[in-house]
């Protein structure tokens, strides 16, 4: 079965500087891996997601994350971090071969942007 | 409906006591899942719905938990004789067919055994 490792529990960055949020999953079969967001008092939201194709995938508000199945990774960047994505964010995984299967989550990684 | 529609948003219950937690999915979405979220413990799957075929409970934690999915529509979670380790946010969410499409979350039910 399927397991995520979320490195990080807390990250601070200071606003305008860059953020890695990193993102282990445990098999090397094919997947689809999802980022989502969960703001301070809202319900989670789904951020980016990679099924196939291109392996860097982007979202509206400049996220980006990059497949790399070699090490079995799906890191979370963005170059320049606001006030505004103070958040936890949660990495996910599918098994694309497994049929349906539910996503598997990892236990979330709170990043607090500091002004 | 537009969302994901849970309810109640918050319980408070006496231990020992059952509870019902329930989930109104968008219209159409024929996948639906039940996640617990415990604070630093990430989301942990309980049961997934799909269609008219046998749900999966590969994650329930114990028989105290059931869930049923009536008409493919609407969902109740099920908690018997509640305990403290019970207390938790309890995530509904429902996508078109499959996981890939990515999930619509509600906004939770708080749980808190007294």
């Amino acid at each position: 079965a399927q397991s995520v490792t979320q490195l990080d529990s807390q990250v601070p960055v200071f606003e305008e500087a860059p953020v890695e949020l990193r993102c282990n999953y445990s098999s090397s079969v094919s997947v689809y891996l999802f980022w989502y967001v969960q703001y301070p008092n809202q319900g989670l939201q789904l951020l980016l997601k990679y099924l196939s194709g291109s392996t860097l995938v982007e979202s509206i508000n400049g996220f980006e994350a990059e497949f790399n199945k070699s090490q079995t990774s799906f890191h979370l960047r963005k170059p320049s971090v606001h006030i505004s994505d103070t958040a936890e964010y949660f990495c996910a995984v599918s098994d694309r071969d497994s049929g349906n299967t539910p996503l598997v989550f990892g236990k979330g990684t709170r990043l607090s942007v500091i002004a | 409906g537009a969302g994901v529609s849970q309810s109640p948003s918050n319980k408070v219950t006496e231990k020992g006591k059952d509870v019902e937690l329930r989930c109104d999915p968008i219209s159409g979405h024929t996948a639906l899942y039940w996640y617990r979220q415990s604070l630093g413990q990430g989301l942990e799957f309980l049961i997934y719905f799909q269609g008219n075929s046998a749900p999966d409970k590969s994650g329930l934690p114990s028989d105290r938990f059931s869930a049923e999915r009536t008409g493919g529509s609407v969902s109740t979670l099920t908690i018997q004789r509640t305990q403290q380790e019970d207390s938790a946010v309890y995530l509904c969410a429902s996508s078109p067919l499959w996981a890939g499409y990515g999930y619509t979350f509600g906004s939770g039910t708080r749980l808190t055994v007294v």
